[in-house]
């Protein structure tokens, strides 16, 4: 596509539920970021797909998160259970490969409210 | 591990007066630094990388590596350039630190 496309724009679930948050980056990028916003913070990173390379989830912060990517492209963010701290904007970014010369494109993000 | 730091989270400016948004990082290797801008109701978007040495909407940005800093600045601020501007340190593993980032306002 031309943009990174994420889906649902706005999703509000109730504790203890699980969510999916899905995007879809440029076509032809290998590398895909999931990052979280939460308000008056900055950018907390989640995980990141290389092409066929297996994932750095480092940034996932409890084993209720994970994330797949599948046939190299779109990838699914899954919250489960979800609590109210898990609250914030989710974004996702990619590149055309992982190389570090390369700048994010975003796209505009999931705000997820846990009521 | 490393880190990024934007000790400014408000800054405000008068239209037409020089305008810096400070960044500062820690990392042991060599980094690639980048400054994104996020403009009302609009998403994150890259702004300027220090690799391409641009201009970017009037603004540059000098890697420091003594002083290990990365600022933004430009000589005379537009009331357009007021949104939230975030320093980022990308590594050779690929994925980006941000910092918490500035909040700039540029008054009329």
């Amino acid at each position: 596509g031309a943009g990174v496309s994420q889906s649902p724009s706005n999703k509000v679930t109730e504790k203890g539920k699980d969510v999916e948050l899905r995007c879809d980056p440029i076509s032809g990028h290998t590398a895909l970021y999931w990052y979280r916003q939460s308000l008056g913070q900055g950018l907390e990173f989640l995980i990141y797909f290389q092409g066929n390379s297996a994932p750095d989830k480092s940034g996932l912060p409890s084993d209720r998160f994970s994330a797949e990517r599948t046939g190299g492209s779109v990838s699914t963010l899954t919250i489960q259970r979800t609590q109210q701290e898990d609250s914030a904007v989710y974004l996702c970014a990619s590149t055309p490969t992982g190389g570090s010369s390369y700048g994010y494109t975003f796209g505009s993000g999931t705000r997820l409210t846990v009521v | 591990a490393q880190r990024v730091t934007q000790p400014e989270k408000l800054l405000s400016v008068f239209k037409g007066a020089p305008v810096e948004l400070k960044c500062n990082y820690s990392y042991s290797g060599s980094p690639e630094l980048f400054w994104y801008v996020q403009y009302s109701r609009q998403r994150l978007q890259l702004l300027l990388r220090h690799i391409s040495r641009e201009s970017i909407k009037g603004f540059t940005a000098d890697l420091n590596k003594g002083e290990t800093s990365f600022h933004l600045k430009k000589p005379f601020a537009q009331e357009e350039d007021s949104a939230m501007y975030y320093c980022a340190l990308k590594t050779n593993a690929g994925k980006s630190t941000f910092g918490d980032g500035t909040t700039l306002t540029v008054k009329p």
